[in-house]
């Protein structure tokens, strides 16, 4: 069966730091990926997705995650935080079926607090 | 707008009560998803839309759940009898035809079962 892990619950950067969100998937094929962003009374916003191709791709607000097939991993990277990226993360993988559409399948979630 | 709209925002009912969650689709969305977002579970698929028939509804936890879409565009989500493990956020999502369109969410609506 299809499953996602955000190893982290909770990560704390300060602003200007680096930052890298990890997730790990379980999938029997090339999957779908995707990162979305949730902040607090909102839902969610998609920052990337990879379908095939280049491993490297480049979302919104500065964003960019790398597909690993070797890792089964597509952690989530920004060089600089800001304090506006505080929120909570998610990374889904989509189970396509040939009925063509995607039930996506979320990992926990991780919550970046950034400190000033 | 052009985002996917849900009402209400919020929801606060009696347990076993009735209540009807509203979504409104992008316009030219064919495909349509709820999910339910709760602390225990995370965010669970729930229900696809492809126009107005639901070929997947292998997530509704049960048969108190049902939910439908009309016209191709909004859709309800119901549930009755309702229960406190149904206090969630349920969010509904949209998308183009085919698996490789990514959804968009609306805001969810928050439901709190007294």
């Amino acid at each position: 069966a299809q499953s996602v892990t955000q190893p982290d619950i909770h990560i704390t950067v300060s602003e200007g730091a680096s930052l890298e969100l990890r997730c790990n998937y379980s999938y029997g094929a090339t999957p779908y990926l995707f990162w979305y962003v949730q902040s607090p009374g909102q839902g969610l916003q998609l920052l990337l997705k990879y379908f095939s191709g280049d491993t490297l791709v480049q979302g919104i607000k500065g964003f960019e995650a790398e597909f690993k097939r070797s890792q089964s991993s597509f952690n989530l990277r920004k060089p600089s935080v800001h304090w506006s990226d505080a929120a909570e993360y998610f990374c889904a993988v989509g189970a396509p079926f040939s009925g063509g559409y995607n039930k996506l399948i979320f990992g926990a979630g991780t919550r970046l607090a950034v400190h000033p | 707008g052009a985002g996917v709209s849900q009402s209400p925002s919020n929801k606060v009912t009696e347990k076993g009560k009735d209540v009807e969650l509203r979504c409104d689709p992008i316009s030219g969305h064919t495909a349509l998803y709820w999910y339910r977002q709760s602390l225990g579970q995370g965010l669970e698929f729930l229900i696809y839309f492809q126009g107005n028939s639901a070929p997947d509804k292998s997530g509704l936890p049960s048969d108190r759940f049902s939910a439908e879409r009309t016209g191709g565009s909004v859709s309800t989500l119901t549930i009755q009898r309702t229960q406190q493990e149904d206090s969630a956020v349920y969010l509904c999502a949209s998308s183009r035809t085919g698996a490789d369109q990514p959804q968009h969410f609306g805001d969810g609506t928050r439901l709190s079962i007294l």
